[in-house]
């Protein structure tokens, strides 16, 4: 079957380091996406890796190992504007194409 | 500004009502989604298009139908809502189904 594992919350300070985990279960592992959704909006496109290692994007960094179905999410220098939820997205190969499947997220609160 | 757009942004309607939800984009993306998304939970996807290709996840109630009939404009019909249909509707389009998603804003449906 098809299983995305993250913590329901994290708190973290402003100025700090943070790494939110992902570990998901799938057939036919296609890619990962991190999205960041701020309460009541849509969900953002963050981040993606479909090879193994660290992709850095400005303040955010995201890792991918497949042989451990594991990935993680790094943001430094946190701001206040960055508490929302995380989601990590699995792109999953099912009979006649792909097939998106989103993990609940993680809800990060920034604090002075 | 290239975008996704979704109306309305909340709709109410009666248990039984038949409801229309409508999504546009600018992206001249290929691929258009459906997310339903409810409080704290992952969205879910109810089915997308691939250019004129219809895709049905296979747990998609049958009340929930899908029209695209341009390239730019993707429909999600509710047949009869019921109280457990009360949700957010993401819409999302993609350049192909391998590329990363750009969400709408939402429709926030409530089911009197």
């Amino acid at each position: 079957g098809q299983n995305i594992d993250q913590p329901t919350e994290m708190t973290a300070t402003e100025g700090a380091i943070v790494q939110i985990n992902c570990t998901y279960q799938t057939s036919g592992f296609n890619g990962l996406f991190w999205y960041q959704q701020h309460a009541g909006e849509a969900p953002t496109f963050l981040s993606y890796n479909v090879l193994d290692g660290l992709e850095e994007k400005g303040r955010f960094s995201s890792f991918l190992s497949r042989s451990k179905g594991y990935s993680y999410l790094l943001l430094k220098e946190l701001q206040m504007k960055d508490s929302a939820s995380y989601l990590c997205a699995v792109r999953d190969r099912k009979t006649g194409g792909f097939k998106t499947i989103f993990g609940a997220g993680t809800r990060l609160f920034v604090k002075a | 500004d290239a975008m996704v757009i979704q109306n309305p942004r909340y709709q109410v309607t009666q248990f039984g009502k038949p409801v229309t939800l409508s999504c546009s984009q600018t992206l001249n993306h290929n691929v258009m989604y459906w997310y339903q998304q409810k409080s704290s939970q992952a969205p879910k996807l109810l089915f997308h298009y691939y250019d004129k290709d219809f895709n049905n996840e296979a747990d998609t109630p049958d009340n929930f139908q899908s029209r695209r009939p341009n390239t730019s404009f993707c429909f999600l019909d509710i047949r009869s809502p019921g109280l457990g249909d009360a949700a957010m509707y993401l819409c999302a389009t993609s350049r192909v189904e391998l590329a990363e998603q750009y969400f709408g804003p939402g429709t926030r449906l409530t089911v009197t």
